[in-house]
């Protein structure tokens, strides 16, 4: 079966330049979540969508993070305008919403904002 | 508010040492708690489960029992391998869709 897939995998662009993540969840899943990942801040969960609804975006930074799902088989997240601090490797995770079900992840966009 | 702690890393072993990883947490209602592993350039992916009190999950010779008494989680191995070198999430979920992720332990092992 195929497992959550992102792309790009790396992404290497200048300040100031959008950035756009994408994700394809699980085939059957209905909970989407974005999280970000930095040594410092260890794994941030960004915003996370049930049944493409978004639930609870309380850890986007800012403004200048965007997230949509417009089907149960896509989700981006957007950068605009990007900065060297978005660098961070940002995953994507899905599941289903039942208590016992785990969260399945991505391998991961490696971002460097330069 | 919903919490975890892990034991603080970088943990180094040798091979085919005892490997304990303490986890606790604080949780409203009765969680699903879970071990991740993340290697090198990778995702999370999931390592072992355990749903409900006593319960212990297991998976290529980790362990870990669910003690609701202690609210604990403590992951363990007998023996481990080199390969076995990655960082390990301890993680409840609270809520119908909501995992809260540890700080993650960092494990190395040599030779």
């Amino acid at each position: 079966d195929a497992g959550v897939i992102q792309s790009p995998r790396h992404e290497v662009t200048e300040m100031g330049q959008e950035v756009t993540l994408r994700c394809k969840p699980i085939s059957g899943h209905n909970s989407l979540f974005w999280y970000r990942q930095t040594m410092m801040r260890g794994l941030e969960l960004l915003i996370y969508f049930n049944n493409n609804v978004p639930i609870d975006d309380s850890g986007m930074p800012e403004d200048r993070f965007s997230a949509k799902m417009p089907n149960a088989s896509f989700s981006t997240l957007k950068i605009q305008p990007s900065e060297p601090r978005d660098s961070a490797v940002y995953f994507c995770a899905s599941s289903f919403d039942q208590g016992t079900e785990p969260q399945h992840f991505g391998d991961g966009t490696r971002l460097s904002i330069l | 508010g919903n919490s975890v702690t892990q034991m603080e890393g970088p943990v180094t072993l040798s091979e085919e040492a005892f490997l304990t990883i303490n986890c606790t947490y604080t949780a409203t209602g009765y969680p699903s708690l879970f071990w991740y592993v993340q290697y090198p350039g990778e995702g999370l992916q999931l390592l072992l489960k355990a749903t409900k009190a006593d319960d212990k999950g297991s998976n290529k010779g980790f362990e870990a029992t669910y003690r609701k008494e202690t609210t604990s989680f403590h992951l363990e191995k007998g023996s481990v391998q080199v390969s076995d070198s990655a960082v390990y999430f301890c993680a409840p979920k609270t809520s119908y869709d909501k995992v809260i992720f540890g700080p993650g332990t960092s494990l190395s092992v040599i030779p």
